[in-house]
């Protein structure tokens, strides 16, 4: 099976702290994804990464960075975290589906990071 | 208008009956992925389909590329069935990002 994992299942921090959120999958997956979700909003895509050391804009990457330096891990950083970045944090990975086809391509996620900024 | 739309919301029904969850979109798409989020946020891959239907237990999912529409059934619905329900479509010209419904809250009463 596969298997997700994120290094804090709860945080709080306060307004202004710089906060990492790590993301490690054992799967050798080549896409590696972070996302925020509020309630009625769904996910939002902010960062993904395709290989090591490459990494895309999703939707909200505003005050966010990541990090990619080994390919299972995938870090999420909030160079100075904002009350308006309280949210559930899930890092999700999959297969790259030009190599592997469109149907492997199903996200895998982790447990998530329910984050609070005061 | 949302590329990928969900119906209903939300849906309550009792324990037994057979439940249909919607998702239509509006993109050529390679694959559709339904995914379930139980309370507590945790989110499991039900299904990465591209045609036809597949089954998993008591699970159904059903798609028709032409008409752009899938189709999530759960037969002899149970309580622990109770959880959001998620469509996302990937793009034929993307390999990276989904396109996410705003997903369907079913609560199954005993």
């Amino acid at each position: 099976d596969v298997k997700v994992t994120q290094s804090s299942r709860y945080l709080v921090k306060r307004t202004g702290e710089k906060v990492f959120l790590e993301c490690v999958q054992d799967m050798d997956h080549e896409n590696m994804f972070w996302y925020r979700q509020d309630p009625g909003l769904g996910l939002r895509l902010i960062y993904f990464s395709y290989d090591v050391k490459m990494k895309e804009k999703g939707d909200i990457p505003e005050g966010y960075s990541v990090s990619r330096e080994k390919k299972e891990r995938f870090s999420l950083i909030l160079e100075s975290a904002s009350t308006n970045q309280t949210s559930m944090y899930l890092c999700a990975s999959s297969l790259y589906p030009k190599r592997s086809g469109a149907l492997s391509y199903e996200q895998y996620f982790g447990p998530g990071t329910r984050l609070t900024v005061t | 208008k949302n590329e990928v739309e969900q119906s209903p919301q939300n849906l309550t029904a009792q324990e037994g009956e057979f439940i249909t969850i919607n998702c239509s979109y509006s993109v050529g798409i390679s694959a559709l992925h339904w995914l379930q989020q139980h309370p507590g946020g945790g989110i499991v891959s039900l299904f990465m389909l591209s045609s036809g239907k597949k089954k998993h237990g008591r699970l159904i999912a059903t798609i028709n590329i032409q008409e752009k529409h899938s189709s999530l059934h759960i037969t002899a619905s149970h309580p622990r069935d109770s959880a959001v329900y998620i469509c996302a479509v990937l793009p034929m010209d993307s390999n990276y990002q989904l396109i996410w419904g705003a997903g369907t809250k079913l609560i199954i009463k005993p």
